[in-house]
């Protein structure tokens, strides 16, 4: 069974301060991993996805994660917070068992507060 | 707009009515699927389709929920008899098949709140 595990119910920062929204994960399969952002009313977007190609995966808006199959983590980091930053952050894992749907598994979320 | 819609945005309904959501996914795309999202929880798979064939149903889809993709384009989500537990964000999402690496999108949602 695959599962992700978000570390940090809530986390706030300055901005202008890094950034760290940790995330652990449970595979019996090479995962296939992402970061999806909600911002308040509005839909969830892709931020950034581990394909295995590179374990250093850069995503939009100056975020990245860093793959270490070591730890099982996959945490999403950024060198300087910005208010547009402040949402809702999911770490996601996609299914790669036997059905093979894709479906995709989510972590309980990281609510990420920038303050001025 | 070419992104995954829903619609409605938003229903209230009484405890007892059916309710029917619609998802337009993005028109290329093979893969359907809708979740669940309640509030402070993450979103929670319920059920897949590849072209018009439900492939997947999870635990979560009760016997009064019912999703349908008759064509292979555009799918439908009904829920009868509704209860009051099943207030929640309804997120319809897309893809290309083929890889677990092919990112999904998603819609803004359909919003059930029952009274």
């Amino acid at each position: 069974a695959q599962s992700v595990t978000q570390l940090d119910s809530h986390v706030s920062v300055s901005e202008g301060t890094p950034v760290l929204l940790r995330c652990n994960y449970s595979s019996s399969y090479s995962p296939s991993l992402f970061w999806y952002v909600q911002h308040p009313n509005k839909g969830l977007q892709l931020l950034l996805k581990y394909t295995s190609a590179a374990t250093l995966v850069k995503g939009i808006n100056g975020f990245e994660a860093e793959f270490k199959k070591s730890e099982t983590s996959f945490h999403l980091t950024k060198p300087s917070a910005h208010m547009s930053d402040a949402a809702e952050y999911f770490c996601v894992v996609s299914d790669r068992g036997s059905s093979n749907t894709g479906k995709l598994i989510f972590g309980q979320g990281t609510t990420l507060q920038v303050k001025p | 707009d070419t992104g995954v819609s829903q619609d409605p945005r938003h229903k209230i309904t009484k405890r007892g009515q059916n309710v029917t959501f619609r998802c337009d996914p993005i028109s290329e795309h093979n893969r359907l699927y809708w979740y669940r999202q309640t509030l402070g929880q993450g979103p929670e798979f319920l059920t897949y389709f590849q072209n018009e064939a439900q492939l997947e149903k999870s635990r979560l889809l009760s016997d009064r929920f019912s999703a349908e993709r008759p064509k292979g384009s555009f799918s439908t989500l009904e829920i009868q008899r509704t209860e009051q537990g099943d207030s929640a964000m309804y997120l319809c999402a897309s893809n290309l098949g083929g890889s677990s690496y092919n990112e999904q999108f998603f819609g803004p949602g359909t919003r059930l709140t029952v009274l």
